[in-house]
């Protein structure tokens, strides 16, 4: 059983459009953290969250932390071959508890 | 500033044998975690150290293992080795005491032939 549940598993979408990817939970976390993965190496962090409702935006990357901290969201603009990856969230339950995966959204665009 | 260092890059093992990867975080951070990522998993969690102490452990065998240095650095080490044993195993690093996210290494891909 997954803690948190990422959706959709895989996305494949051409240049230029938008895209959402969910991250879904019954649990609370203390904060949130989005990672890139690419072939081959380990992910890469791109943001923190750590306040319900809170939205950080980097570049063309907006990411939300639900109200209740239990689910996020991040939503991509004008997505370009570049993002291309595997798209993983991570929750921490506590301050010095352990991080916990989603299993990842797979994203390929294509030009 | 370096990153998190990982050897060796690739292994390959027979069953049965017995492997130790390496880690070293980025200097300053005393927490480090290890993790298996295969295509139907996704990321599992083993173990995480501070200190020289494991503070968090996931739900893998014995076979599995692993301990801290003073200076930080970070050995796994799997006995017994099985094909589905074969994954990326990944290492991060964080700050102490840090609510916030993991630097990972580029990982160590064991295949077990």
């Amino acid at each position: 059983t997954q803690l948190l549940e990422q959706s959709p598993q895989f996305l494949s979408i051409q240049e230029g459009e938008n895209l959402t990817v969910y991250c879904n939970s019954s649990s609370v976390f203390s904060s949130l953290q989005w990672y890139r993965q690419e072939p081959g190496e380990g992910p890469v962090l791109l943001v923190t969250v750590v306040t319900g409702g809170e939205v950080k935006k980097l570049k063309r990357l907006t990411f939300q932390f639900g109200d209740a901290r239990k689910d996020s969201s991040l939503h991509i603009t004008a997505a370009q071959p570049g993002d291309t990856g595997l798209y993983l969230c991570a929750g921490r339950g506590s301050t010095l508890g352990r991080l916990y995966f989603g299993r990842g959204t797979q994203l390929t665009v294509w030009p | 500033k370096a990153g998190v260092t990982q050897t060796p890059r690739y292994l390959i093992k027979t069953r049965g044998q017995q492997v130790t990867l390496s880690c070293s975080p980025i200097s300053g951070h005393r927490s480090v975690s290890w993790y298996q990522q295969t295509p139907g998993q996704g990321l599992q969690f083993l173990f995480e150290y501070f200190s020289e102490t494991q503070r968090n452990k996931g739900n893998f065998p014995g076979r599995f293992s692993g301990r801290q240095f003073s200076n930080s650095r970070s050995e796994m080490n799997v006995s017994t080795l099985e094909l589905g044993d074969s994954a990326l195993y990944l290492c991060a690093s964080s700050l102490p005491d840090s609510p916030y996210g993991y630097t990972f290494g580029s990982g160590t891909r064991l295949t077990v032939v």
